[in-house]
């Protein structure tokens, strides 16, 4: 059946480095856009960043941006979340969800969608950073 | 902040009908469609409509899905005990160029 499995979270130091790894099964996994979303201890749902399908786009969250860096191996059916200079904030629950979209338009560095929503979700791994 | 404005909280009784807002802008839920999901204690989300009105395969029709303008709502009736949980709306962001969450809505079962 169609499955996510993350794995690699853990207590890490702030400043310190961690990498995420996400197990996908069931599916095509070449033919889907990748999320990771993240879930801090009693908050909502944030979407960290995404990669397409053949790796040419990708998007960050603001709050990220510049410390993670998403990717994917198409032939391991695997994605990935290098997260560096982690900070306190960065606590949470980590979730790999598929992604369902349908590119409206795209240009050199960006597509939108006609629609777009992750259909399958991980089990979700955490990571806490604390001193 | 989430981008995505809902109510922290909605309750209902067994067998009633309740709706949860979620508020956004021309740049999300007003050029784009709209997502729920739903978390169950403990557990992951679960997608629950998609495109603002399509149910996944599996998920009882009691569950609906609209959107008008920059506001979306869903509506769950003949509520059910096992319906409490948290549900969050959302909807790709043109700006921000990724998808973008409500801050969710606690549903509590009275």
């Amino acid at each position: 059946q169609v499955q996510l499995v993350e794995s690699g979270g853990g207590l890490v130091k702030p400043g310190g480095s961690l990498r995420l790894s996400c197990a996908a099964s069931g599916f095509s996994f070449s033919d889907y856009y990748m999320s990771w979303i993240r879930q801090a201890p009693g908050k909502g749902l944030e979407w960290v960043s995404y990669r397409s399908s053949s790796s040419r786009y990708t998007n960050y969250a603001d709050s990220v941006k510049g410390r993670f860096t998403i990717s994917r191996d198409n032939a391991k059916n695997s994605l990935y979340l290098q997260m560096n200079s982690l900070r306190v904030e960065d606590t949470a629950v980590y979730y790999c969800a598929r992604d369902s979209a349908e590119m409206r338009y795209c240009n050199s560095t960006s597509c939108q969608p006609h629609y777009y929503y992750m259909d399958v979700w991980g089990k979700g791994t955490t990571v806490t950073v604390s001193s | 902040q989430s981008v995505l404005t809902q109510p922290p909280s909605a309750s209902g009784t067994p067998g009633q009908r309740v709706t949860i807002s979620c508020s956004g802008s021309s740049s999300n839920i007003g050029s784009n469609s709209v997502n729920w999901y739903q978390q169950l204690p403990g557990t992951a989300p679960k997608l629950l409509i998609y495109n603002n009105n399509q149910r996944p395969s599996g998920v009882p029709d009691r569950f609906s899905g609209s959107k008008s303008g920059t506001s979306a709502s869903l509506a769950i009736s003949g509520l059910q005990s096992e319906d409490e949980a948290d549900y969050y709306c959302a909807a790709w962001d043109d700006s921000l160029i990724g998808p973008v969450f409500g801050g969710g809505t606690k549903l509590t079962v009275l």
